[in-house]
């Protein structure tokens, strides 16, 4: 069964800080992975998609990499912002089921 | 824009009374999922739809319950609220033709239950 561990539950940092969030997956058999942003109360917003057959995906200050047989994902921010501060959650679809599996998310504070 | 829309953002309800969330999309997609996330968790996949083929999770309560009258169109019933059903409701759509492809979020629906 694939499970989803995301590290640290929650960070703070104070502004300007570059930061790596952490995912890892038990089962490597995966069609992709991604990255999302949650604000309290609110849904779910798409950061970055990495296939399986790719090892990262870059969106401005936002980088992405993947090492499948190790079964880990990175998300970097660099030069972090107040408006960076907000819940992260990874997540992949599995081959077996095609189904999106869930971490439990990162919860960041950015302060000014 | 194309996108997902959910109605309402906000939805009280009171224990034992029916309620229905509503999905829509604008993006033609033949997948459409709905998950449960309780405060501080992950989000829950309930069922999902692939076209007009309803796909029910084993652990999902027989207390809720989905329609899709078309491809555009997506609602979760929940008959008989508990207080343990309160909790975000996310819609999402994928185009299944392709696994690999991305999931897109609607913003939710907040279920409060008194």
């Amino acid at each position: 069964k694939q499970e989803v561990t995301q590290i640290p539950a929650a960070l703070s940092v104070p502004e300007g800080e570059n930061l790596v969030l952490n995912c890892s997956f038990t089962d490597s058999a995966i069609y992709n992975l991604q990255w999302f942003r949650q604000d309290p109360g609110k849904g779910l917003t798409s950061l970055l998609l990495i296939q399986s057959s790719q090892r990262e995906q870059t969106s401005g200050r936002l980088n992405a990499s993947l090492d499948k047989s190790s079964g880990r994902s990175t998300l970097y921010i660099a030069a972090s912002q107040p408006g960076d501060s907000a819940t992260y959650l990874c997540a992949v679809v599995s081959s077996n089921t095609g189904k999106l599996i869930f971490g439990q998310g990162t919860t960041l504070q950015v302060k000014p | 824009d194309a996108m997902v829309i959910q109605n309402p953002r906000y939805q009280v309800t009171q224990f034992g009374k029916p309620v229905t969330l509503s999905c829509s999309q604008t993006l033609n997609h033949n997948v459409m999922y709905w998950y449960q996330q309780k405060s501080s968790q992950a989000p829950k996949l309930l069922f999902h739809y692939y076209d007009k083929d309803f796909n029910n999770e084993a652990d999902t309560p027989d207390n809720f319950q989905s329609r899709r009258p078309n491809t555009s169109f997506c609602f979760l019933d929940i008959r008989s609220p508990g207080l343990g059903d309160a909790a975000m409701y996310l819609c999402a759509t994928s185009s299944g033709g392709d696994r690999a492809l991305e999931q897109y979020f609607g913003p939710g629906t907040r279920l409060t239950v008194t």
